[in-house]
């Protein structure tokens, strides 16, 4: 069985502030992907990154960076320098090798950038 | 490409009727899916397609749910006789090729059921 957990489930911070979302997952699969996803108050899911079980290397993109840590079961996500327009629901997902392409989510986190 | 597009994107019904959500996937994706988002569960898997075929439904709520894929441009989710508790929005997502590639969700449909 996959399990996704996103402890918080609510973060305020001001605009400018750098901000990490939190994600811990379970899988029996040796190979699994990771994902995450926004979803502004809009209510489409914005995909943002994928990350193979392989490949252990920190990613930045822009303002994003992610820190994916196979020993604690992690995948953290931290904004840098925040802006207003980062206010949504995050969300962190897991796709098992054995899984097809389902994904499982976990319960989100909203983020609230205050100016 | 237009992306996913989902079609009502919303729907008020009452009890007991029909209601039937659309969905075309991103020209040459070979995975959909039909995921339910709801304030108490998040978001849930109900349903998946590869080419066309229903490969896990494990999801679905109840037999008042079904999903069918005619071809590779179309999917319909249908419930009937709907219920209040149904309301929901219901997401359609595809997917391409490899395993484990990244979904690209439509807009969503918002399903109230009075």
């Amino acid at each position: 069985a996959q399990k996704v957990t996103q402890a918080q489930t609510e973060i305020s911070v001001v605009e400018k502030e750098d901000v990490t979302l939190d994600c811990v997952y379970e899988t029996r699969d040796t190979t699994y992907y990771l994902f995450w996803y926004k979803q502004p108050p809009s209510g489409e899911l914005v995909f943002l990154i994928r990350r193979n079980s392989f490949d252990e290397q920190n990613e930045i993109s822009g303002r994003y960076s992610w820190n994916f840590q196979k020993s604690t079961s992690s995948f953290n996500f931290t904004i840098t320098a925040s802006q207003v327009v980062d206010s949504a629901v995050y969300f962190c997902a897991l796709s098992g090798n054995n899984a097809g392409n389902m994904l499982t989510f976990g319960g989100g986190t909203r983020l609230m950038v205050k100016p | 490409d237009a992306g996913v597009i989902q079609s009502p994107r919303h729907e008020v019904t009452e009890m007991g009727q029909e209601v039937t959500l659309r969905c075309k996937p991103i020209s040459g994706h070979d995975y959909l899916f039909w995921y339910r988002q709801t304030m108490m569960r998040g978001l849930e898997l109900l349903i998946y397609f590869n080419n066309n075929v229903p490969i896990d439904d494990s999801g679905m709520p109840e037999d008042r749910f079904s999903a069918k894929m005619p071809n590779a441009s179309f999917s319909t989710l249908k419930i009937q006789p709907s219920e209040p508790r149904d309301s929901a929005v219901y997401f359609c997502a595809s997917s391409q090729g490899r395993p484990n590639t990244e979904a690209f969700f439509g807009q969503g449909t918002r399903l109230t059921v009075v």
